[in-house]
């Protein structure tokens, strides 16, 4: 199993500019979720998704859509990018047998900056 | 509101000596906790977790954590550091009750330890 990955590693926009961040999963988990990890700050839940075609927000929503179209793919897009984006992005999976109690297995990031 | 504490920035040991990363916490319900590593420009890997049962969990890399209710803690320990141990440490924590978000790990800020030889 490859488990979570992502794409790009990195990323450099301007600001107002469009982007989709990808991510996949081939351990059929049912949950997925977004983070952004910023310096001294933890990291901090965006989106999330129990299933195909159903996401919800996180803490930090403003600026992203998600949608959840397979079971293997949940994309993030930056609407129109804002120097207050300029982070590094986490997608993580969790099986469905248990939510709460199964781990959440994480990816290796997307670093982004926005000028 | 739910939150987690990671009291240190960072800490510092040297290789060879127990190590201690602290871990407090609050939340509604019954807590299920984790720690994380996070390696140099790298995603975070699971290290262990409580979920019930024995206060004492031991978890990868000769890691343990001792969950203390009456405390609201969950320590990372180590009996013997190793200069690789040195990461990014995250403390995290999942709400039981159905009000929370589902499934949604709510993090600590992180303590950066560094073993020295």
């Amino acid at each position: 199993n490859a488990g979570v990955t992502q794409t790009p590693k990195f990323q450099v926009l301007k600001t107002g500019q469009s982007m989709t961040l990808q991510c996949a999963q081939d351990m059929n988990h049912e949950y997925m979720s977004w983070y952004r990890q910023d310096p001294g700050m933890g990291l901090r839940l965006i989106h999330y998704s129990v299933g195909a075609g159903i996401t919800d927000q996180g803490e930090v929503p403003n600026g992203y859509n998600v949608s959840r179209s397979t079971t293997e793919d949940f994309p993030l897009r930056l609407l129109s990018a804002a120097p207050s984006q300029t982070s590094v992005y986490f997608c993580a999976s969790s099986s469905p047998s248990g939510i709460l109690t199964d781990t959440q297995y994480f990816g290796p990031g997307t670093r982004l900056t926005v000028l | 509101a739910q939150s987690v504490a990671q009291p240190e920035d960072q800490v510092n040991v040297a290789e060879g000596n127990p190590l201690t990363v602290k871990c407090t916490y609050s939340v509604s319900g019954n807590p299920y906790l984790f720690w994380y590593v996070q390696y140099p420009n790298r995603g975070l890997q699971f290290l262990l977790k409580y979920i019930t049962g024995d206060n004492l969990v031991k978890g990868s890399y000769g890691f343990e954590a001792e969950f203390n209710k009456s405390q609201t803690s969950f320590h990372l320990k180590k009996p013997s550091a190793l200069v690789s141990d040195s990461a990014l440490y995250f403390c995290a924590v999942r709400p039981s009750d159905r009000g929370s978000t589902l499934g949604r790990l709510y993090f600590g800020r992180g303590t950066q330890l560094t073993v020295w030889p």
